[in-house]
This record gives C-alpha cells, structure tokens and sequence, in this order.
C-alpha cells in the first residue's frame, strides 16, 4: 500500500472556484511536499511543509499538516484553467534522506 | 540553469534489447534519483545516487535493471533484456548535498518515455 494517498482522484471545478485536495500518509515523516505535473512533462516542486509546521501558503497555494491525523491538505484559490494538472503529495520519512514516497495523485481541470 | 535533463525524451526498444536512460542533474547537485511512473498512477521509487555510490536500491528490480552515477558524466538507468511490463515512463530527480533527514525538493527532469514493443 502507498505512503501517501490522495483524495479526491479527480477533481473538475471552474475558474474562479477553489480546489482543495486531500493526502493521508502511514508513518511517521520529516517532511511531506506537494508537486504538479502537467500532462506528459515532469514534476514541478510547489511547497514543503516540515513536520513540525502546521500551515503553510505560497501564493494561491495553502498547504495544512495534521500530523496527528498523518493527513495533510492543499487548497488552491481562486483556480486558473492554467491550474489544470495533476497533483502529488511526497513524504520524506523521518530520520531518513529525501527518498520520497508518492501517493497516485489528484487530476485537476480547470473549466474556463 | 539548466535543470535536470533527461535524453532520450521517448525511447522504443523491442523486447529482448537493451534501454540506456541517461540523466544530466542540476550542476552542483550530487543526489540522483530515479523514479518509474505508469500511467495515471504515481511515481514509483526505484534508487537513489550519489556520485560513485549507491544508497538504496530498494525500489529497483533485482534483475535486468542496474543504475550508476559516474565521477564523471551523466546517471545512466541500464534495463537489459526488456519486456512489454518496463514500459512506463522513468524520472530522474536531483537535489544538493544535505543532511541526514533531508529538506530539500526535488528538481525533475521531464522523463524518458520507453515504449517496448
């Protein structure tokens, strides 16, 4: 079973909404990231939220961490059909390097 | 800055050859890690590098696959013998030298697509 597991598995919202999606993960971690890829191209790297932070925002881009509950969340404001992409969350496991664990992500489209 | 280049973008080779992905980190970047993506699924740990070394290999089957990161030159993933199942597409990612626990992101290449027919 993954590390990290994402909800909802696809997501179809339009412009101007918000996108919120959802990451659960199993054990204990130094970190847990968030990535975007577009379709046929590589991951890009959005935010990282340490396992002692509880929140973090990055433009239009609010990442929460809930270690009690091993979840996490990303909420994307006021989408952009530009928004359009699938979304990953990673762990990196505590005391251990950046090897991350991918959970199989949430498909984002943005309607105009 | 040139990011972390991946060559070939697609990659077919007929079951029974041999596939050589190569994977250029970002300068200054001496961890390498490859990753298996399939479709509409996630990425897939197979091995992380440093120069000359091999960290974990975990992830990676125990036969026909092989990876190495010269001194020199780039991280080349080695599949021998292919079959229909290799088929997918094989990320590499980079990041600096960093403590034990590591926060740092990943930097991605754009992926070698290998298509065995």
């Amino acid at each position: 079973s993954q590390q990290g597991e994402e909800d909802p598995q696809a997501l179809s919202i339009q412009e101007g909404e918000n996108a919120t999606m959802n990451c659960s993960y199993k054990t204990s971690i130094n970190n847990l990231q968030w990535y975007r890829q577009n379709s046929g191209r590589g991951l890009v790297h959005l935010i990282l939220i340490r396992s002692n932070e509880r929140e973090k925002h990055s433009g239009r881009l609010r990442v929460t961490l809930d270690t009690s509950k091993k979840s996490s969340s990303l909420l994307i404001t006021a989408s952009r059909a530009a928004d359009t992409a699938s979304y990953f969350c990673a762990t990196a496991l505590s005391g251990g390097y950046n090897k991350l664990i991918f959970g199989a992500g949430t498909r984002l489209a943005v309607h105009p | 800055n040139a990011g972390v280049m991946q060559n070939p973008r697609h990659l077919v080779r007929r079951r029974g050859q041999e596939a050589r992905l190569r994977c250029s980190p970002v300068k200054g970047h001496s961890h390498v890690y490859w990753y298996r993506q399939l479709p509409e699924e996630g990425l897939k740990f197979m091995v992380y590098l440093q120069k000359e070394n091999i960290i974990d290999e975990s992830g990676m089957p125990k036969e026909r696959f092989s990876a190495e990161f010269p001194k020199e030159g780039p991280s080349i993933l080695r599949i021998q013998q292919v079959v229909r199942g290799d088929s997918a597409a094989y990320f590499c990612a980079s990041s600096p030298p960093q403590g034990q626990g590591g926060n740092s992101p990943l930097h991605f290449g754009n992926g070698t697509r290998l298509t065995v027919t």
